[in-house]
């Protein structure tokens, strides 16, 4: 069973400009979830996806960062413009259904993303 | 809110030698607990879950028992290896509605033959 995938592993760029990631989850699994990890701590939880609908975003700020996942498949998080403390790791899981207990999430590879 | 506490890192120990890494959280009602592992180069495992108090997760040698007494959640091995070297993150989902995963800042470990 393929995992997680996730595109690209790597990208640098400059302060304001603009950023998109990919994220391809496992076949079948309804759930997808964005998590930003900083250098240093545990993985923090930007926004959570039933299909293609939003069920938690509380954590993404949205002035500057987007996501969707159109067709409840693959997604893509953009940022725009892009600030040096959003340098870090960017994961992608996804889960059969809700998080949860009996849910398991499981996590691509990450693109860690350097702003300068 | 909720919240995870690691010890720090990093652990640095020799093949064969006994490992804990200590882990205590926060939380309302009743969490489940969770430990993840990070290879090199690769995405975040998961290694054990507990979803009770005095429940014993276990996986490859690794053991962590849900003590709600003390709000904690330690991980054990009783003899690394070199192959174990990684990072280790502690978790919880609350019972509440807010069921997300929060993670502890994670604790390096590396393993010397």
């Amino acid at each position: 069973e393929a995992g997680v995938a996730q595109s690209p592993r790597y990208k640098i760029i400059e302060k304001r400009q603009s950023v998109a990631f990919w994220c391809n989850p496992i076949s079948g699994h309804a759930t997808l979830y964005w998590y930003q990890q900083i250098l240093g701590q545990g993985p923090k939880l930007l926004i959570q996806f039933q299909n293609n609908g939003v069920v938690d975003d509380s954590q993404l700020p949205k002035d500057r960062f987007s996501a969707e996942r159109l067709k409840g498949v693959d997604s893509t998080l953009k940022i725009q413009p892009a600030k040096l403390e959003d340098s870090a790791v960017y994961l992608c899981a996804s889960s059969l259904g809700l998080a949860g207990t009996n849910n398991e999430q499981f996590f691509g590879p990450g693109t860690r993303l350097t702003v300068l | 809110g909720d919240s995870v506490t690691q010890m720090e890192g990093p652990v640095t120990l020799s093949e064969e030698a006994f490992l804990t890494i200590n882990c205590t959280y926060t939380a309302t009602g009743y969490p489940s607990l969770f430990w993840y592992v990070q290879y090199p180069g690769e995405g975040l495992q998961l290694l054990l879950k507990a979803t009770k108090a005095d429940d014993k997760g276990s996986n490859k040698g690794f053991e962590a028992t849900y003590r709600k007494e003390t709000t904690s959640f330690h991980l054990e091995k009783g003899s690394v290896q070199v192959s174990d070297s990684a990072v280790y993150f502690c978790a919880l989902i609350s019972s509440g509605s807010a069921r997300q995963l929060t993670f502890g800042s994670g604790t390096q470990l590396t393993v010397l033959p």
